[in-house]
């Protein structure tokens, strides 16, 4: 069963500053890993989708890393602006088996960016 | 802008009662799944429909049941309602093709049962 943690749970740093938000899961037979963000009380909207053969993603002002053989993936944010406050959500789609796409979910790290 | 929407966005329903929550799926996306997030947590897998078939299930039981039309659109219904269905339903739409699959979600629906 694959679980799906993301380190820390909550986060706040001054503007401007560059982060890193992490993301680990147990089972590595992934097709691949999402990041998304989520507003309060509001859907998930999908940052970066890295495949499993590919090592990084990047979008902007965000990066996004995996290792399968580490099952770790890491959320890189430059330059942060109160604007990226949200949670962020990491979530890994499984390889096969009779949930094929089903995502698995870690619970999410609350970042606060304060002027 | 995901192309994806939910109705309605917000409900009220009495422990016991019936509900049934409504997606449309993105334009030529073929894959619809449902998750429950609970307050402060991650969403969790319902189930997901693929061509108008369940192909995948979470643990949830029974009571919560669910249809894909053939326009891709879908519902969730949930029957016998407990208070601890209280929670933010997702919808996310996709075109499975391996690992270049990339889910899209809609705004969800909050469901508060009393």
């Amino acid at each position: 069963k694959q679980e799906v943690t993301q380190i820390p749970a909550a986060l706040s740093v001054p503007e401007g500053e560059n982060l890193v938000l992490n993301c680990s899961f147990t089972d590595s037979a992934i097709y691949n890993l999402q990041w998304f963000r989520q507003d309060p009380g509001k859907g998930l909207t999908s940052l970066l989708l890295i495949q499993s053969s590919q090592r990084e993603q990047t979008s902007g002002r965000l990066n996004a890393s995996l290792d399968k053989s580490s099952g770790r993936s890491t959320l890189y944010i430059a330059a942060s602006q109160p604007g990226d406050s949200a949670t962020y959500l990491c979530a890994s789609r499984i390889d096969g088996g009779t949930s094929y796409g089903k995502l698995t979910f870690g619970q999410g790290t609350i970042l606060t960016v304060h002027p | 802008e995901t192309g994806v929407t939910q109705s309605p966005t917000h409900l009220i329903k009495t422990r016991g009662q019936q509900v049934t929550l409504r997606c449309s799926s993105q334009s030529g996306h073929n894959t619809v799944s449902w998750y429950q997030q609970a307050l402060g947590q991650g969403p969790q897998f319902i189930f997901q429909y693929y061509r108008e078939e369940e192909n995948g299930r979470g643990n949830f039981p029974p009571r919560f049941s669910g249809l894909q039309f053939p326009n891709y659109s879908s519902e969730l219904n949930v029957n016998a309602l407990e208070l601890d269905d209280s929670a933010l339903y997702l919808c996310a739409s996709s075109y499975l093709q391996g690992s270049h699959t990339e889910a899209f979600f809609g705004q969800g629906t909050r469901l508060t049962v009393v």
